[in-house]
């Protein structure tokens, strides 16, 4: 298998539930990123990894826990969340994080979670 | 705070004609810029990069140019066809940082 693979690819769950998404890269890359896409709203980044360390973490609620065990794998935990966390959940790799050299990100097809 | 507006009607085009997309930014000095396609219940797949000092770049069907004074990236798909019919997202980065910073996608469909 190539490429990203993202799963579930849709979760219900009501707040007080705990969930977990799951992705993982085949693709030899050293950086990993979830992203949030809400509609009629750009993509916005949550975390940043780089060789399993994090790199950034852009103002994300508590109630959102990334892990990174290794540069293969990507977990967001989920906790306690609000109706406005329903949103498409991307993940995506890239080669390294770099801050000149333009690399391409490459995506999974994301997890559609609605909360209840 | 750094913007990057993209048109957010759809755009509806004949076969065949060329579709033209744009994407301008604000208070933002990029070094590069991405174009990325997205299909419905899909992720983002990466189309083309284009550097601040580039002018012009091509790849089959697509060409994007990438004007740094007037804040703005053109992307053209010519002789379209209706399998590329889909939202098309552009994505600054560089500048110091290595976020990436995506507008909110055109809806481009390509009528047969």
């Amino acid at each position: 298998e190539t490429g990203v693979t993202q799963t579930p690819r849709h979760l219900v769950m009501g707040m007080t539930n705990k969930k977990s998404l799951k992705c993982e890269q085949h693709l030899g890359h050293n950086a990993m990123y979830w992203y949030k896409q809400s509609a009629k709203k750009p993509l916005e980044l949550m975390f940043v990894y780089s060789l399993e360390e994090r790199v950034e973490n852009n103002s994300v609620p508590s109630r959102f826990s990334p892990e990174c065990p290794n540069s293969s794998h990507l977990f967001l935990h989920l906790h306690t969340l609000q109706p406005e966390d329903s949103a498409l959940y991307l993940c995506a790799s890239s080669q390294e994080v770099s801050t000149g050299s333009g690399q391409p990100q490459h995506f999974g097809d994301g997890t559609r979670l609605s909360i209840l | 705070s750094q913007k990057i507006e993209q048109n957010s009607e759809a755009l509806n085009i004949q076969e065949g004609k060329t579709a033209t997309l744009t994407c301008n930014y604000t208070n933002y000095s990029p070094a590069y810029l991405q174009w990325y396609r997205q299909d419905p219940g899909r992720g983002p797949v990466f189309l083309l990069l284009i550097r601040e000092n580039e002018k012009e770049k091509r790849k089959e069907r697509l060409k994007v140019t990438f004007d740094t004074t007037l804040k703005q990236s053109l992307f053209h798909i010519t002789a379209s066809q209706p399998a590329d019919s889909a939202t098309y997202l552009c994505a600054l980065g560089g500048g110091g940082t290595y976020k990436y910073i995506f507008g909110t996608g055109t809806r481009l469909k390509v009528l047969a």
